[in-house]
């Protein structure tokens, strides 16, 4: 079965802090991985789409990496912000010959960014 | 800019009434979905359509049907609203290409009473 983990469901850490979202699946075929960030009370915003030839892409502060050969993704915050506080969900698409019905969403993780 | 836009933001309804929720897009995209997201759930796909008059089922259709008689407009429609019903309804659109960016509205809080 298809499937999107993210953890840890929910993180604290105080402004300024670094910190790492993990995202793990098990979709096959696999075609790209994206981290979409959701501000409280409104709709997801892009980051990232990662293909499974790309390794690392950037966006500002965040980073975001893939291992297709362990089906692991990771999300790197570097110096937090209050603004980073949201919820981070990590988007897996199979490859079921072009549908973008074929979307995985993870539950994502509630990151909140202390003073 | 992107737009993807939501008619209503927050809707109270009664249970049995038909709701419709509305959502334009300004991007010409060929593909728009409807999502619903609750809580530890995550976000769930009730329908997408690939083009004018196309639609395909998601993973929870129950209860749901839509309409796109236009290209840039997506509407859902509750035909007999339950308070089950009750959640957050994203819409959200693309273009044909496979792989590319996904666009969301903000979002329409329905609560059915």
């Amino acid at each position: 079965k298809n499937q999107v983990e993210q953890s840890p469901q929910s993180l604290i850490i105080l402004e300024g802090k670094n910190c790492t979202l993990q995202c793990n699946y098990t979709v096959s075929p696999f075609s790209n991985l994206r981290w979409y960030k959701q501000d409280t009370g409104r709709g997801p915003v892009s980051l990232t789409i990662m293909t499974f030839s790309e390794n690392t892409k950037s966006n500002g502060r965040y980073t975001a990496t893939l291992d297709a050969d362990t089906k692991q993704s990771s999300l790197h915050i570097t110096a937090s912000q209050l603004s980073d506080s949201a919820s981070y969900i990590c988007v897996v698409s199979a490859n079921y010959g072009g549908s973008q019905g074929n979307l995985i969403f993870g539950k994502g993780t509630k990151l909140s960014v202390k003073p | 800019d992107v737009k993807v836009t939501q008619s209503s933001r927050y809707l109270v309804k009664r249970t049995g009434e038909k709701v419709f929720l509305e959502c334009v897009q300004d991007m010409d995209h060929e593909n728009m979905f409807w999502y619903r997201q609750d809580p530890g759930l995550g976000l769930r796909l009730i329908y997408f359509s690939y083009d004018v008059k196309m639609k395909e089922k998601g993973d929870i259709p129950e209860g749901y049907s839509v309409s796109r008689e236009k290209k840039e407009r997506f509407s859902l429609i509750l035909e007999s609203a339950s308070t089950n019903q009750t959640s957050m309804y994203l819409c959200a659109s693309s273009d044909r290409a496979f792989g590319n960016t996904i666009y969301f509205g903000e979002g329409s809080w329905l609560t059915v009473v």
